[in-house]
């Protein structure tokens, strides 16, 4: 079974301009989460979709918002780009949902503002 | 709410030697437990988990856990380290329909 996909690997953004980056989970799984991963911050809960419904949100400002699709895909989009976005944005999927299923991970895609 | 604290930034033994990773959890409800392992450059990899049962966990790259419940912790063990366990490890935890939060992770670094 092929594993979580993210994409793009890597990214580089000027501040004030938008991005969009994409996960496609294991297949049958419904529940795409996204994680932020900064060296000071550790993994901060980003949001989860279950079956194109968000079900969880963490506590990020409106600038970062989600969806997903019929197929279980999920993009994550981040407007209005700050230096302190810079991070490495990971995708969790995972049969489940919610906080009883182990989360099997993307590699990330890592983004660079400057 | 739930909070998870790994003690420990930075952790360094030597190879050969015995580990343990200090995991302390908070959280109202009987959680799920999870260690998490971080190669650079990569996702996270699933080491093991604990939902209920046995207190002692088994897990893959010869981990183990355990679980106590009077002390809210889950520290991750292993007997003898190998120089590629040197990476970054995540303590979690969820229930039910709550988000899985993880901790700020530790940094094992092996000697040679």
């Amino acid at each position: 079974k092929a594993g979580v996909t993210q994409t793009p690997r890597y990214l580089i953004k000027t501040r004030g301009q938008q991005v969009t980056l994409s996960c496609s989970p294991i297949s049958g799984h419904r529940s795409v989460s996204w994680y932020q991963q900064t060296p000071g911050q550790g993994l901060q809960f980003l949001f989860e979709y279950f079956s194109e419904t968000q079900r969880n949100k963490g506590n990020f400002p409106g600038r970062f918002s989600g969806r997903q699709f019929s197929n279980s895909r999920s993009e994550m989009n981040v407007s209005t780009l700050e230096l302190g976005d810079s991070a490495l944005y990971l995708c969790a999927s995972t049969s489940g949902s919610g906080g009883n299923s182990p989360l099997h991970f993307g590699n990330g895609t890592r983004l660079t503002v400057t | 709410a739930q909070s998870v604290t790994q003690p420990d930034i930075h952790i360094t033994v030597s190879e050969g030697a015995s580990l343990e990773l200090r995991c302390n959890y908070s959280y109202g409800a009987t959680p799920y437990l999870f260690w998490y392992v971080q190669s650079p450059g990569q996702g996270l990899q699933l080491l093991l988990k604990y939902f209920s049962g046995d207190t002692l966990v088994q897990g893959i790259k010869g981990f183990e856990a355990e679980f106590k419940r009077s002390q809210s912790s889950f520290n991750l063990r292993k007997p003898s380290v190998h120089w590629s366990d040197a990476a970054e490890y995540f303590c979690a935890v969820g229930a039910g329909d709550d988000k899985i939060i993880f901790g700020k992770g530790t940094r094992l670094h092996i000697l040679p």
